[in-house]
């Protein structure tokens, strides 16, 4: 089982809709929880971040663990076309230092 | 956060030669982390830099393969050794979290690697 497990998508949706990205995670010792976007050619950018369970919200953006059920989401509302990008949900392992990625969510918004 | 300047941007190698991949952070950081993406893929990581000692090496990646030198707290290097296609990625380098900031690891903009 991998450690870090993200739907790969596509995921094509309209302008907008509501968007749902989702990942399981396996160890329940993890506690840092991230979301970043990567735009085609570019680094990923640190959309989100959490720690622990609950929400988080950043304007259209919000975060939500849910550490009983090892799992995280990213919902967009009223998502653009601008926010066509690949998503990659990331925990950091603390005892090894350092963050696992998702396999990323490639999500493209229809004008 | 931390501002990362990583060169070159790109570049497209002959097979058997090697590249270098320089990383420069604007504030010192600790740890650095040095990431391969393959087309299509999510982010695999190399190794782990810390000033003044060794490079960690995930499982499947070799110090013969990728050395890795932090000469001091703001930049590192990664070098491609010996490459074949195989090696065609996005290379990418990441720093840890400093205090006070958003919490979350900074990547550059990343080594877009052709080997041919």
């Amino acid at each position: 089982q991998k450690e870090v497990e993200q739907d790969p998508g596509p995921l094509s949706v309209p302008e907008g809709a509501i968007v749902s990205l989702n990942c399981t995670y396996s160890n329940s010792a993890f506690q840092y929880f991230m979301w970043y976007r990567q735009y085609s050619r570019k680094g990923p950018e640190l959309l989100m971040y959490t720690y622990s369970s609950g929400n988080k919200e950043d304007g259209r953006f919000t975060a939500q663990v849910d550490k009983s059920s090892k799992y995280i989401s990213l919902f967009i509302r009223d998502s653009q076309p601008s926010d066509s990008a690949t998503y990659l949900c990331a925990i950091e392992d603390s005892s090894a230092s350092k963050i696992i990625f998702g396999s990323g969510t490639r999500l493209s918004i229809r004008p | 956060s931390a501002v990362i300047s990583q060169k070159p941007s790109r570049d497209i190698c002959q097979r058997g030669t090697s590249l270098t991949i320089q990383c420069q952070v604007d504030s010192q950081v600790t740890m650095m982390f040095w990431y391969r993406q393959q087309p299509g893929q999510s982010l695999t990581l190399i190794a782990t830099a810390n000033q003044g000692s060794e490079a960690t090496y995930e499982s499947g990646f070799v110090i013969d393969k990728f050395p890795i030198s932090r000469p001091n707290l703001t930049f590192s290097t990664l070098t491609v050794s010996n490459m074949s296609p195989e090696d065609s990625s996005i290379y990418l380098c990441s720093v840890e979290p400093t205090t006070g900031e958003n919490y979350g690891y900074t990547f550059g903009s990343g080594t877009r690697l052709t080997v041919v």
